[in-house]
C-alpha cells in the first residue's frame, strides 16, 4: 500500500520560503503512471492544486502560484519537495502531498499524505 | 478563482439520493474526480474517470457527466456520508483544478 508522508516546519515567517518534503513509501516515485502533487487547503476553506511533477521532472504548476512555487523529485530518496518564496498569511493552511494519476480523459488523486499544517507568522 | 463550481451546501433525508454537481469548461473535455472529506482527514477519492469506484466505495456512489457538468450521485444516503464533496478536473498544461467543495447534511 502506497504511503505519503509530510515534513517540514509547522511555522514560516512572512516573506521567507516554505519547504516541505513528501517521502513515499510502498512503491517507486519513478513509476512510469504516476505524477506527484501538492495540494493546500486554508482552515475553513477549500482545496487547491498547487503543482505537480513527473518523475522525469517535468512540472505543471498553479498560474497563481506559478511564480512563487517551485516542486522537484529526488529519485534516489523516493522524495518530491516543494519550496514556496515570499510567503504571506494567505499561505497558512494545512500542505497535502499525493499521488496523481493523468490519462486522455482525465485525472484522479488515489493517495494523500495526512497533511501538514503550515502557519506564517512572525 | 475555481473554474469549477459547486452549491455550497446540499441536505439530504436519510436513505434518499442526492445529486451534487459541479459546472466547468474543463469539463466538456475531461472527466471529474470526487473527493469526499471529514473534518481532520484528508480527502478520500470517492468516483473518478466515467464512473469508477476505488476499492472500499460503496456502490451507493455514482458519477455521471453532461456536457459542461459533472454529478456525483449518492443513492440512498446514509449519516456517515455526511462531510464535503470536491470535484477535481483537469485543466490546460496538466494543472488540476478543484471545485469550491460542497457540504452534506444528511438530515
Amino acid at each position: 500500500q502506497l504511503q505519503l508522508q509530510e515534513s517540514g516546519p509547522g511555522l514560516v515567517k512572512p516573506s521567507e520560503t516554505l519547504s516541505l518534503t513528501c517521502s513515499v513509501s510502498g512503491g517507486s516515485i519513478d513509476s512510469s503512471s504516476s505524477y506527484w502533487g501538492w495540494i493546500r487547503q486554508p482552515p475553513g476553506k477549500g482545496l487547491e492544486s498547487i503543482g505537480n511533477i513527473y518523475y522525469s521532472g517535468s512540472t505543471h504548476y498553479n498560474p497563481s502560484l506559478e511564480s512563487r512555487v517551485t516542486i522537484s523529485v529526488d529519485t534516489p530518496t523516493n522524495q518530491f519537495s516543494l519550496r514556496l518564496s515570499s510567503v504571506t498569511a494567505a499561505d497558512t493552511a494545512v500542505y497535502y502531498c499525493a499521488r496523481l494519476t493523468l490519462y486522455g480523459s482525465g485525472s484522479h488523486i488515489e493517495y494523500w499524505g495526512q497533511g501538514t499544517l503550515v502557519t506564517v507568522s512572525s | 478563482s475555481s473554474e469549477l463550481t459547486q452549491d455550497p451546501a446540499v441536505s439530504v433525508a436519510l436513505g434518499q439520493t442526492v445529486r451534487i454537481t459541479c459546472q466547468g469548461d474543463s469539463l466538456r473535455s475531461y472527466y471529474a474526480s470526487w473527493y469526499q472529506q471529514k473534518p481532520g482527514q484528508a480527502p478520500v477519492l470517492v468516483i473518478y474517470a466515467k464512473n469508477n469506484r476505488p476499492s472500499g466505495i460503496p456502490d451507493r456512489f455514482s458519477g455521471s457527466r453532461s456536457e459542461d457538468t459533472a454529478s456525483l450521485t449518492i443513492t440512498g444516503a446514509q449519516a456517515e456520508d455526511e462531510a464535503d464533496y470536491y470535484c477535481n478536473s483537469r485543466s490546460s498544461g496538466n494543472h488540476l483544478v478543484f471545485g469550491e467543495g460542497t457540504k452534506l447534511t444528511v438530515l
